[in-house]
């Protein structure tokens, strides 16, 4: 079966500090990969996806890039970050289809707040 | 941007009581889905409904859709306290970009025992 991996789940950064959110899925090859963004009562924002190593999409111009390195690992930077960039980042994967993606699977989350 | 809209922004029901929550959306779309988040969670998917289809039913969950009015409902039956979460509707696109999968702001629903 495929699990899904998100890590840290807790991080307190200062503003211009740098910062790495890693994501890694199990169990499938190939998958699309997805960062959201959640702020505090609201819905969620996409912010990249993925559907091949070295293929990133960004949906919002801002202070954040994304890798993937590996076919199942997707990882979200910054190199200094902004009091904006607080909030609640899910990693998420579907299998890759031709066509509208079916199913997300999303991590359990990582809780950023920069002071 | 905003795709999906879910409404009410948040309802408040008692345990035993349907909860109905309404998603509309802007653009054609070939599949509209419906998640679940318990607080300070993932997401969990519930339910998907292609453009093709009507209604849906999955458990207590029973899912509609009205392309010509670009709208969907989740109603959950008989609701139970461990219902209590926010619910979202999930969209892609039919022109293009067809990877991505957008969602709403969703609806709290709170189940009091």
């Amino acid at each position: 079966s495929q699990t899904i991996h998100q890590w840290p789940a807790t991080l307190v950064q200062p503003v211009g500090s740098p910062l790495s959110l890693e994501c890694t899925v199990e169990g499938t090859s190939n998958p699309n990969l997805y960062w959201y963004r959640q702020a505090a009562g609201r819905g969620l924002q996409l912010l990249f996806y993925s559907v091949g190593i070295g293929q990133i999409s960004s949906e919002v111009p801002q202070n954040l890039s994304a890798s993937r390195p590996q076919d199942r690992q997707f990882i979200l930077s910054s190199k200094k970050l902004l009091l904006s960039d607080s909030g609640f980042y899910l990693c998420a994967w579907s299998f890759h289809l031709s066509g509208s993606p079916g199913e997300l699977f999303f991590g359990e989350g990582s809780r950023l707040t920069v002071l | 941007s905003q795709q999906g809209e879910e409404d009410p922004q948040a309802l408040s029901i008692q345990e035993g009581e349907n909860a109905t929550m309404n998603c509309s959306y802007k653009t054609s779309i070939n599949n509209l889905q419906w998640y679940r988040q318990n607080s300070g969670r993932g997401l969990v998917h519930l339910i998907l409904i292609r453009s093709n289809e009507r209604e849906k039913h999955s458990g207590r969950l029973r899912v509609t859709l009205d392309t010509s009015k670009k709208s969907s409902s989740l109603l959950i039956t008989a609701s139970r306290a461990a219902d209590t979460a926010s619910y979202f509707c999930a969209t892609d696109s039919q022109w293009g970009g067809s990877e991505k999968l957008v969602f709403g702001k969703g609806t709290k629903l709170t189940v009091n025992p």
